[in-house]
């Protein structure tokens, strides 16, 4: 059974300061990874997404890496800002198939202080 | 492009009453899952339609959840009878491919 680790739980940061979320799962055979920001009482708003064969994504001041073999990910911030306070998930797909479900890490809580 | 709709936005019942959500996913999308995100958790599949046709449904509590998509396009959640520990955010997402996700607002639904 798959499972999604979250590391910190919470993290306070001033803002400026560049950061690392991680993540882990059990079993690395995994079809992709995907990072969400949900804000409180919002759904989920799709980060970056990165298959199994890739070994990074970027979309801005966002990084998202992806060591399938040790079973990590992290999400690197750069230059973080007041506006990414919100709480950061990892989910991993195992399959392609449309039968292969997403298995959610528990989050990370972001707060970025002004 | 029109995201993922949900209603209510919130809902408060009490205990043993029912309850239903009610999700419409982005146009053309063949995947529709309800997940259910418990306060300080990550969302867990409830159940996953592939058109009309249950795909998972192994995390879904028989006994109290249904869900349906009768015409393989929106869909409900059904709560009947509520427990205290049903109280959580019903997230619902739609697929192209099955493989990225795109999540509605989600319902919050607080059983007192």
């Amino acid at each position: 059974k798959q499972e999604v680790t979250q590391i910190p739980a919470a993290l306070s940061v001033p803002e400026g300061e560049n950061l690392v979320l991680n993540c882990s799962f059990t079993d690395s055979a995994i079809y992709n990874l995907q990072w969400f920001r949900q804000d409180p009482g919002k759904g989920l708003t799709s980060l970056l997404l990165i298959q199994s064969s890739q070994r990074e994504q970027t979309s801005g001041r966002l990084n998202a890496s992806l060591d399938k073999s040790s079973g990590r990910s992290t999400l690197y911030i750069a230059a973080s800002q007041p506006g990414d306070s919100a709480t950061y998930l990892c989910a991993v797909r195992p399959g392609e198939t449309s039968g292969s479900r997403l298995t959610f890490g528990e989050g990370t809580q972001l707060t970025v202080n002004p | 492009e029109a995201g993922v709709a949900q209603s209510p936005r919130y809902k408060i019942i009490e205990k043993r009453q029912s309850v239903a959500f009610w999700c419409n996913p982005i146009s053309g999308h063949a995947t529709l899952y309800w997940y259910q995100q418990i306060l300080g958790q990550g969302p867990k599949l409830l159940i996953q339609f592939q058109n009309n046709g249950v795909v998972d449904d192994s995390q879904l509590p028989k006994d109290r959840f249904s869900a349906e998509r009768l015409k393989g396009v929106d869909s409900t959640l059904k709560i009947q009878p509520a427990k205290l520990e049903d109280s959580a955010v019903y997230l619902c997402a739609s697929s192209f491919s099955g493989t990225r996700g795109y999540f509605g607002p989600g319902t919050r639904l607080t059983v007192t």
